[in-house]
């Protein structure tokens, strides 16, 4: 079935830095990729998402690139503020609501001051 | 976007008995899924609750211990049958919309089984 991996698990960088978390997974189907944000005791909220016929998107601080022949993707956060704290979770999913998401393991970002 | 209404937000349950989660959402969606999250761990995929047919689970998951009903495409349960201690975690609710593929959490249910 689907896997999707992603590294680093913990990531601690200096405020005003930027963070980079990538992801790989194995089913070449899926061909959309959400990124999640988790605060502490919250559900995952979408902070954005990117489709395989798109290499890059940005949203302000926030950037995904895919690269779907090497099935890697990452998301990139510059200028990094203390609110950048949280888990955050790389998905795969088939181009429609009716399948699944299947998530990466998470990664934990610090943001030191 | 949808809102989503998940129910219980959280409950201690002693072992062996049972508890039904309920998900609902503020307007019709295709699919509705339920995952669960171990403390400090990614989010994994029971089963997805299929509306009119028995719900597709995943591999690890089975219907006796984690029976789903979907009765409409508002509405959905999941339900932790004869629990144990390894069954405290958070139970999540998810839902896809037609034509749109981002998917929405509920809440979640912190489960804890003493």
């Amino acid at each position: 079935g689907e896997n999707v991996e992603q590294h680093p698990s913990t990531l601690s960088v200096q405020e005003g830095d930027s963070a980079v978390i990538k992801c790989t997974y194995s089913d070449s189907a899926s061909n959309y990729f959400p990124w999640y944000k988790q605060e502490l005791g919250k559900r995952p909220q979408l902070i954005i998402d990117i489709r395989s016929n798109v290499g890059e998107k940005k949203d302000q601080r926030i950037a995904v690139t895919l690269n779907k022949t090497a099935k890697h993707f990452s998301l990139h956060i510059t200028e990094t503020q203390p609110e950048d704290s949280a888990v955050y979770f790389c998905a795969a999913q088939g181009y429609s609501s009716a399948s699944k998401i299947i998530f990466g393991s998470g990664t934990r970002l610090s943001i030191r001051p | 976007s949808a809102v989503i209404s998940q129910k219980p937000s959280r409950d201690i349950c002693q072992r062996g008995t049972s508890l039904t989660i309920q998900c609902q959402v503020d307007s019709q969606v295709t699919m509705m899924f339920w995952y669960r999250q171990q403390p400090g761990q990614s989010l994994t995929l029971i089963a997805t609750a299929n509306q009119g047919s028995e719900a597709t689970y995943e591999s690890g998951f089975v219907i006796d211990k984690f029976p789903i009903s979907r009765p409409n495409l508002t509405f959905s349960t999941l339900t932790v049958s004869n629990m144990s201690p390894e069954d405290s975690s958070i139970y999540l609710c998810s839902v896809g919309q037609e034509g749109n593929t981002e998917a929405f959490f509920g809440q979640g249910t912190r489960l804890t089984v003493v």
